[in-house]
């Protein structure tokens, strides 16, 4: 089936780790999102692409890193992390105003 | 800036009754709005949007909303609730002239009690 795919599920990691979560759509998308989902907060945005090699910084980019080499992917690096990041994060791609999102990855940092 | 505001965080019914979920937006500019479900352990599914048109929009699962531009709202209601509606719903924003970011509200908990 079409639509957004993200890897790991599940991930716990210990303080000062780094980790890669992968997200991979097959809509030929331009635009892709991450966004982190925290209790009573909704969801906001980390970090986010209008095209290959386009990044730019949402509402929460500290301690994230992006890249986009290709439309189908867009991986989000964890460069050093931390408890504040515990959370569970989505993967969005988007044309227009239709929305497609990843199933998570809920992140658990000790 | 824009923001977007869920007004209740847990709104506990009893099934088969109706049900009404708050949201209210601030833009300076012409929005498009989303409603979006997310049950237990799940990501995210699209109930309903306004783009433009009528500003009733009915969507999935027997829910509908109501665009009001002069209140600047846009609540989500269901005649009949059922246990399967139990849910976080969340409400979203976004300019029509924007670089594609969607403002979320913080969710609104729907409690289904039998």
């Amino acid at each position: 089936n079409a639509g957004v795919t993200q890897t790991p599920k599940f991930q716990v990691l210990k303080t000062g780790q780094s980790m890669t979560l992968q997200c991979a759509q097959d809509m030929n998308h331009e635009y892709m999102s991450w966004y982190r989902q925290d209790p009573g907060m909704g969801l906001r945005l980390i970090h986010y692409s209008v095209g290959a090699g386009i990044t730019d910084q949402g509402e929460v980019p500290n301690g994230y890193n992006v890249s986009r080499s290709t439309t189908e992917d867009f991986p989000l690096r964890l460069l050093s992390a931390a408890p504040s990041q515990t959370s569970v994060y989505f993967c969005a791609s988007s044309y227009g105003q239709r929305y497609t999102f990843g199933s998570g990855t809920r992140l658990t940092v000790v | 800036a824009q923001s977007v505001t869920q007004l209740d965080s847990q709104v506990p019914v009893f099934e088969e009754a109706p049900v009404e979920l708050r949201c209210n937006y601030s833009s300076s500019v012409s929005v498009y709005l989303f409603w979006y479900v997310q049950y237990p352990n799940q990501g995210l599914q699209l109930l309903l949007k306004y783009l433009s048109g009528s500003t009733l929009v009915k969507g999935i699962n027997g829910f509908e909303a109501e665009f009001n531009k002069s209140q600047t709202s846009f609540h989500l209601r269901k005649p009949s609730v059922h246990i399967s509606d139990t849910a976080e719903y969340f409400c979203a924003v976004k300019n029509e002239d924007s670089n594609y970011q969607l403002i979320w509200g913080a969710g609104t908990k729907l409690i289904i009690k039998p």
